[in-house]
């Protein structure tokens, strides 16, 4: 256990279902962060959450809707995905920006069919 | 923005080798921070180390920032050593950059 909880663990949803992945801090970071992990693709940052605020998003599609009601949990919302969007997303936090460097969680592993 | 590359891409070690793992990045870096990325997708924080050297038992890195590269060394490796390494860079901005990893598979 890394103190960053990610659940579920495995997803499995069709084109038109709505679905959400849930991220949970136990370490009083004020930095929350969505990663995607493709096959053979670097990780890639979907969304930056600090103190709540929402600072980054990397041009993402809307059909991935971040929330982050306080810092210790985030939520990426997953409606009308594509089988493309299949792919591990990876929770992440930190202290003070990334100074005092990231912890990530286990992961969810989604599967778009 | 800033490129970080990292070699061997792949990596086939006998249990009990060594071997060393390279990061190179093209900017100055605030942090650099390095990760082991096991065979179920966890990404475990390795070292968090923007300069100098620092071990922590058969593993150990060093960074040298003024060259930009960091190098990470592992001793007498074993099959849970297998997975992915990833180098990631903080290039002063609001997130790490990471690398595209080094597959490793240590074979029993």
């Amino acid at each position: 256990e890394t103190g960053v909880t990610q659940t579920p663990r495995h997803l499995v949803m069709g084109m038109t279902n709505k679905k959400s992945l849930k991220c949970e801090q136990h370490l009083g970071h004020n930095a929350m962060y969505w990663y995607k992990q493709s096959a053979k693709k670097p990780l890639e940052l979907m969304f930056v959450y600090s103190l709540e605020e929402r600072v980054e998003n990397n041009s993402v599609p809307s059909r991935f809707s971040p929330e982050c009601p306080n810092s210790s949990h985030l939520f990426l919302h997953l409606h009308t995905l594509q089988p493309e969007d299949s792919a591990l997303y990876l929770c992440a936090s930190s202290q003070e920006w990334v100074q005092r460097g990231y912890t990530f969680g286990s992961g969810t592993r989604l599967t778009v069919v | 923005g800033i490129q970080v590359e990292q070699s061997p891409p792949d990596l086939i070690l006998q249990e009990g080798a060594n071997s060393t793992l390279r990061c190179n990045f093209s900017d100055s870096v605030n942090n650099l921070q390095w990760f082991h990325q096991n065979p179920w997708g966890q990404l475990i924080n390795l070292f968090y180390i923007p300069s100098g050297t620092k071990q922590n038992g058969r593993l150990s890195a060093t960074t040298v920032a003024t060259e930009r590269y960091s190098l990470l060394y592992i001793s007498s490796s074993q099959t849970t050593d297998s997975g992915v390494y990833f180098c990631a860079v903080d290039d002063y901005g609001q997130n790490f950059v990471f690398g595209p990893g080094t597959r490793l598979s240590v074979l029993p």
